[in-house]
Parts: structure tokens; C-alpha cells; sequence
């Protein structure tokens, strides 16, 4: 299993560009997660889903989109990039049966808007 | 609201014993965990404990719950230059999702 990947690994975008972050999991997991990083920073929940056709936002859904068209991938879109959007971006995935709500990581995309 | 608070830095001489303190406001949490970040990673669980317990054990790590303190806290012994990362505290709220604490990076000096 490949786990939960992430594309790109790096991006440098310019102020009002538009860029979409794949996601894709092979683990089966219902639930699937956007978090942001801001340095120093814990990770701040951006939108997540419950399952394929089910999406709902977290703490900072500003300038973002997502869908779940199928189980396995869960794209962020930003629309009209800003500075404030610089930041490492997570998305994780996990159990919808589990109790213990473990959460599987990718390993992130940096973002750079400038 | 939600708000958690971790120091954010710990050095240590490898081989003495570490530990990373996490303070939180929310204390409806099943389940409170402790994840890894080590550098130009994702965040790997590293271990978990349930509420109604104090302490749990898993080999060189103890973590320790004082609920009427809001407090939580990860003990690594013996701590190895590998032990060098990141260390969140999170919890889970209802939907699912879970809250982060800020991060201690931790610095294990050969």
C-alpha cells in the first residue's frame, strides 16, 4: 500500500493564480482531511469528507474548494491565490469504523504564493 | 473554544529521559494522541491514550493524564538522536477531525 500520497511536493504560485492539490488514498478509508501548517504552527483543519459526494468545512475554509467524487482522491483547489496561503498543506485519511480516530498522514505539499 | 498550549523546544542528551507537556481547554475528547513529525514529513501517531485512563505505557513511551488539570504529557526514555522531530498533541472532536496543539521540537544532543 502507498498509503496516502500527496502531488506536488512544491509549488511556487504567483498572487491570483489557481493551482489544484491532489490527494489520493488505497487504503479504503471513508474519511479523508485538508490541513494547512503555517510555521510554528499546529495544523488547522481546512475541509474535510465523509465519504465519496461528502464534503463540509473545517476552521478555514476561505479561499479553498474541495470534492470527493470517488473514495480514493480528494483535490483542494484555491481559486485566487494569496500570501496568506503560503503554508504547508496535509491531507490524512482514516477509518469511518475505527474508535480510536487515527488519522494518516501524506507527506505534504509546500506552497509558496509570492 | 479550543486552545492548547506546548512549550516549543526541548534539548536533551540522548540517552536521558524527555518530556513533552501539552495543556488543552477541551476536554470532550475520547481519545487523546500524540503525533511525530520528523523534518519534510506528515505527522505519524506515535501513541494514544483513552480519557478514562491516567497512564499508559508503550515501551519507551509513557504518557500520563491529569483530566482535572487538563494536562497531558509524553515521556520517552532513553531518548535516541532518532527521537529528534517534531511532537504534536491532538484530540478528536465529534466529526472527527482532530485539534493540534502547536508542537514541541524536540533536539536530542549526541
Amino acid at each position: 500500500n502507498a498509503g496516502v500520497t500527496q502531488t506536488p511536493k512544491f509549488r511556487i504560485l504567483k498572487i491570483g493564480q489557481s493551482m489544484t492539490l491532489q490527494c489520493t488514498q488505497d487504503m479504503n478509508h471513508n474519511y479523508m482531511y485538508w490541513y494547512r501548517q503555517d510555521p510554528g504552527m499546529g495544523l488547522k483543519l481546512i475541509y474535510y469528507s465523509v465519504g465519496a459526494g461528502i464534503t463540509d468545512k473545517g476552521e478555514v475554509p476561505n479561499g479553498y474548494n474541495v470534492s470527493r467524487s470517488t473514495t480514493e482522491d480528494f483535490p483542494l483547489r484555491l481559486e485566487l491565490a494569496a500570501p496568506s496561503q503560503t503554508s504547508v498543506y496535509f491531507c490524512a485519511s482514516s477509518y469511518s469504523q475505527g474508535v480510536t480516530y487515527e488519522q494518516y498522514f501524506g507527506p505534504g505539499t509546500r506552497l509558496t504564493v509570492t | 473554544g479550543e486552545d492548547v498550549e506546548q512549550s516549543l523546544f526541548l534539548s536533551v542528551r540522548e540517552g536521558d529521559s524527555s518530556v513533552i507537556n501539552c495543556t488543552y481547554t477541551d476536554s470532550s475528547s475520547t481519545y487523546l494522541y500524540w503525533y511525530k513529525q520528523e523534518p519534510g514529513a506528515g505527522l505519524q501517531l506515535l501513541t494514544y491514550i483513552f480519557s478514562n485512563m491516567d497512564m499508559k505505557q508503550d515501551q519507551r513511551l509513557t504518557v500520563l493524564l491529569n483530566k482535572k488539570d487538563k494536562h497531558l504529557s509524553l515521556r520517552i526514555a532513553d531518548t535516541q538522536t532518532g527521537d529528534s522531530a517534531i511532537y504534536f498533541c491532538a484530540w478528536g472532536t465529534g466529526r472527527r477531525a482532530l485539534t493540534f496543539g502547536s508542537g514541541t521540537r524536540l533536539q536530542v544532543q549526541p
